[in-house]
């Protein structure tokens, strides 16, 4: 079984458009985070939850819209989609108190293009 | 930006052993060092973390000087499949502005 699972594995999109990507984990974990993953390989947090509850929002716009409808899910979606948007966006989860530094596990990561 | 520097490219034959150093000189007292592998087309996989001198487990050992101000990751004797970007992540905590991987470290291996 995957622990972290995300869907789709890849999204081709016309600017302007609204699409979202799911994850769900299967470990039990407490936090669950979204990153974005750029073209020169840089990787960093967008979101981060902890029971469902946002703790975290590094100054992403507010076209991206995380929802935790329960702790082992956490989706993402985005509005208005724009090509500056294209990059591969990986769902992570730990099982973690906050203030601590324990590993991560991510997800297989979505290949979003936008055109 | 990540606040870390490491080589952007290694190469090494099968069973050899390599060692990647990352380079950290404003490495805060409540930071950890942690490494991670991917391969492409999938997230990062934890291989390691340490605060000072020396941790070792299954996969790899990690060394840290007194200074703490870089890191050495040793993976003994690799094989074709550990082909990877290899990237060192310094931060306090799994969130926050200072938890940003860099372009990491590729090792090709070669037979």
């Amino acid at each position: 079984d995957t622990a972290v699972s995300q869907t789709p594995k890849y999204l081709v999109t016309q600017m302007g458009n609204d699409k979202s990507i799911k994850c769900e984990q299967n470990l039990g974990h407490d936090t669950m985070y979204w990153y974005k993953q750029d073209s020169k390989k840089f990787l960093k947090i967008m979101f981060s939850y902890n029971n469902k509850e946002l703790i975290i929002n590094e100054t992403v716009p507010n076209r991206f819209s995380p929802k935790s409808p329960d702790k082992a899910h956490l989706n993402l979606h985005i509005n208005s989609l724009e090509l500056g948007d294209s990059a591969v966006y990986f769902c992570a989860s730990s099982q973690e108190r906050r203030g601590t530094n324990e590993k991560l596990f991510f997800g297989s990561g979505t290949q979003l293009s936008v055109l | 930006l990540a606040k870390t520097t490491q080589p952007i490219s290694m190469d090494s034959y099968e069973g050899q052993e390599v060692n990647i150093t990352c380079s950290h000189n404003n490495i805060a007292t409540n930071d950890y060092i942690t490494w991670y592998q991917q391969f492409p087309s999938q997230g990062p996989r934890f291989i390691i973390q340490g605060y000072k001198t020396k941790v070792t487990n299954e996969v790899a050992s990690l060394f840290i000087p007194a200074d703490r101000k870089s890191s050495t990751l040793s993976l003994p004797r690799v094989s074709l499949s550990d082909t990877a970007v290899y990237y060192c992540l310094v931060a306090a905590d799994n969130y926050g502005q200072n938890f940003v991987f860099g372009p990491g470290t590729r090792l090709s291996v070669l037979p």
